[in-house]
């Protein structure tokens, strides 16, 4: 299996609810990515999982909330989003965290916030 | 500062034109550069990257450390390579993992 799989695809959520997307892959891969997209942009880093433990937080606001039970899930829970924080959410994975190797991405989860 | 900059939105051919995507970089290290290409409504996945020295679907691109420069080229453009292409970094020195991406091109092949 060489995908990353991530669900929902289409989430609409109200800025007082709580929801979370998922992410899976079964490639062995050991780093983990979530990316935030808007359209026509190129995607965003956000959170960075390096064997199970979160190593890159880009200043993402506590509304979003990342998980990573174990070497091939990685949540995404969100809280309280804003209108702004509507975009494509994109998970993906690498073999390890390192400068040399690919990232494969997921297809992505399409988020508005109302 | 870390950066990658690509100087055009969008760049329309015709089919059979050659086609060249200029990607400019900005850093002070060793880098690694990727190009990555998003289809319409296809997930974004990995072109090619300058340390495999590939060829893929017909697209070269070369590290130009003295320009610092990754521009992606293609003889003969096809009507199946319209999408957004985006040069992405990412240095040796980084944190681990972490991509710079360009602002993307989006590539229009007219038939």
């Amino acid at each position: 299996d060489t995908e990353v799989t991530q669900t929902p695809k289409h989430l609409v959520m109200g800025m007082t609810n709580k929801k979370s997307l998922k992410c899976e892959q079964h490639m062995g891969h050991r780093a983990m990515y979530w990316y935030k997209q808007k359209a026509k942009k190129p995607p965003e880093l956000m959170f960075v999982y390096s064997y199970e433990k979160l190593s890159i937080n880009e200043s993402v606001p506590s509304r979003f909330s990342p998980e990573c039970p174990n070497s091939s899930l990685l949540n995404l829970h969100l809280h309280a989003l804003q209108p702004e924080d509507s975009a494509l959410y994109l998970c993906a994975s690498s073999q390890v965290a390192g400068p040399t190797y690919e990232q494969y991405f997921g297809p992505g989860t399409r988020l508005t916030v109302t | 500062a870390q950066r990658v900059t690509q100087p055009e939105k969008l760049l329309s051919v015709f089919k059979g034109a050659p086609v060249e995507l200029k990607c400019n970089y900005s850093y002070s290290g060793s880098p690694e550069l990727f190009w990555y290409v998003q289809y319409s409504r296809q997930r974004l996945q990995l072109l090619l990257r300058h340390i495999s020295r590939e060829s893929i679907k017909g697209f070269t691109a070369d590290l130009n450390k003295g320009e610092t420069s990754f521009h992606l080229k293609k003889p003969f453009a096809q009507e199946e390579d319209s999408a957004m292409y985006y040069c992405a970094l990412s240095g040796r020195d980084n944190q681990g993992g972490k991509l710079i991406f360009g602002q993307g091109t989006e590539l229009s092949v007219k038939p």
